[in-house]
């Protein structure tokens, strides 16, 4: 049983321009959602996160958006760059430390210059 | 300071032998977490320790699987009779007590011939 469901499953954009990644959940009783950022040959790394009590929350050029009555979550990478080629997933968790992380199954970004 | 540690970073084997894979998590770091990555898809949890104890090990896929942590610090995950379905990216994680971020080693790709 999938919880988290993430789409496009790959995406290519051109330098300079906005990528945009999806996310649906299906546990309610998530309550913290982070992005993770993976190149190849290396762990997944946390990029930015959100709980459910503010729609959107923006770091940089990343912004997520929110919507709890949707169970949806989605991924913004503002003036996107070829460094930021990568995989990305989407993940969500109960909250509150010690708990495991339900990811995404991915998202293979190319920025193209 | 250093990351999370994973060795060795790769590990060929041959169908029904037993492996060991050890993970190093960040000094203070008490909750470790270990993950399966197959190709193409996002890690899956596996187990999880607070301290020396397996707090959640409902992610190990059979009784094959099995890992430890005696002094609540480095952990190892051990496969026992290994199938060529084992085959993965294992990962480990760490974080502080209570906190919610994962902080992720680069993991150890298995090969099971």
């Amino acid at each position: 049983q999938q919880q988290v469901k993430q789409s496009p499953q790959s995406l290519i954009v051109q330098k300079g321009g906005i990528s945009i990644i999806n996310c649906a959940y299906e546990n309610t009783a998530f309550d913290y959602f982070p992005w993770y950022q993976q190149f190849p040959g290396k762990g997944p790394a946390l990029l930015i996160a959100i709980r459910p009590d503010v729609s959107e929350k923006k770091e940089g050029r990343f912004t997520i958006s929110f919507n709890k009555s949707a169970k949806q979550f989605s991924l913004h990478i503002m003036d996107s760059q070829p460094g930021d080629s990568a995989t990305y997933f989407c993940a969500a968790s109960e909250g509150g430390g010690y708990q495991k992380v339900t990811f995404g199954t991915g998202t293979k970004l190319q920025v193209i210059p | 300071g250093a990351g999370v540690s994973q060795t060795p970073s790769n590990k060929v084997t041959e169908k029904g032998k037993y492996v060991e894979l050890r993970c190093d998590p960040i000094s203070g770091h008490t909750a470790l977490y270990w993950y399966r990555q197959s190709l193409g898809q996002g890690p899956e949890f596996l187990i999880y320790f607070q301290g020396t104890g397996a707090a959640d090990d409902s992610g190990l896929p059979n009784d094959r699987f099995f890992a430890v942590r005696p002094e609540g610090s480095v952990s190892t995950l051990k496969i026992q009779r290994t199938e060529r379905g084992d085959s993965a990216v294992y990962l480990c994680a760490s974080s502080l007590p209570g906190r919610d971020e994962q902080f992720f080693g680069p993991g150890t790709r298995l090969t099971v011939l």
